[in-house]
C-alpha cells in the first residue's frame, strides 16, 4: 500500500515550457487535491476533485489545469510555466469529510 | 473563506517538556480541524483531528483542544522528543459536507533543545 505517490520528485523548467505533474493514490479515495507550498507559507489549494469526472478551482488556480483521469489518478498541468510557479507541489486524497493524506511532493523550479 | 493562522512562527522547548502550539481561525462555519506535522523535505503527516461538536480529543502523546467561543485550537505534545522536531500546521474545513480543500495556517517550527 503506497498511499499517495507523485512524479517527478524534482523538475527544473524554463519560462514558457509546459509540464504535467502526476499523482496517484491506492486508498480508493473519492476526493483528490493539488496544493502548492511556498517558503514560510502554509499550503494553498490549487484545484480539487470531489469524485471521478469532476474538478473545481481552489484558492490559486490561475496558470494551472487538472485532469481526473480515473479514480486513482489526478494530474496537474502547467501550460506555460512562469517563475512565480516555482514552488513545492503536493497532491492529497481523502474520503470526503475526513483527513487528507499527502504525497511526498514535487519540487519545481522555473528559471 | 476562512483564514487560519498560528500565533508563533517558532517554538523552542526542552526535551521532555510539554509543547503547546496554538492556532486561531476566523470562519465560524468551520467544523473540522486537523493538525499536521511536516518534516523537512516531506509531505504533511496527519497527527490528530477534531470536529466542532467536541472540545477535546486525545491521541498518543497529543491532545487537541478546541474553543469555539474564541475560535482557537491548540495542539499539546506531551514529553517532547527529538523526533517531534518539525513544522506543525493547523488546517480547517468549512461545513457543508463537500470535498472542499483545507485552509492551512502558515505553520509553527517546533525546535527541541537537548
Amino acid at each position: 500500500n503506497a498511499g499517495v505517490t507523485q512524479t517527478p520528485k524534482f523538475q527544473v523548467l524554463k519560462t514558457g515550457q509546459s509540464m504535467t505533474l502526476q499523482c496517484a493514490q491506492d486508498m480508493n479515495h473519492n476526493s483528490m487535491y493539488w496544493y502548492r507550498q511556498d517558503p514560510g507559507m502554509g499550503l494553498r489549494l490549487i484545484y480539487y476533485s470531489a469524485s471521478e469526472g469532476t474538478t473545481d478551482k481552489g484558492e490559486v488556480p490561475n496558470g494551472y489545469n487538472v485532469s481526473r483521469l480515473n479514480k486513482r489518478e489526478f494530474s496537474l498541468r502547467l501550460e506555460s510555466a512562469a517563475p512565480s510557479q516555482t514552488s513545492v507541489y503536493f497532491c492529497a486524497s481523502s474520503v470526503v469529510g475526513y483527513e487528507q493524506y499527502f504525497g511526498p511532493g514535487t519540487r519545481l523550479t522555473v528559471t | 473563506g476562512e483564514s487560519v493562522g498560528l500565533h508563533l512562527p517558532t517554538l523552542s522547548v526542552q526535551e521532555g517538556d510539554n509543547s503547546i502550539i496554538n492556532c486561531a481561525y476566523s470562519n465560524s462555519a468551520s467544523d473540522y480541524f486537523i493538525w499536521y506535522k511536516q518534516e523537512s523535505g516531506k509531505g504533511p503527516q496527519f497527527i490528530i483531528d477534531i470536529r466542532s461538536n467536541m472540545d477535546k480529543r486525545q491521541g498518543q502523546r497529543v491532545t487537541v483542544l478546541l474553543n469555539k467561543t474564541v475560535k482557537h485550537l491548540s495542539l499539546q505534545i506531551a514529553a517532547t522528543q527529538p523526533g517531534d522536531s518539525a513544522v506543525y500546521f493547523c488546517a480547517g474545513q468549512d461545513s457543508g459536507g463537500g470535498a472542499d480543500g483545507l485552509t492551512f495556517g502558515k505553520g509553527t517550527h517546533l525546535i527541541i533543545q537537548p
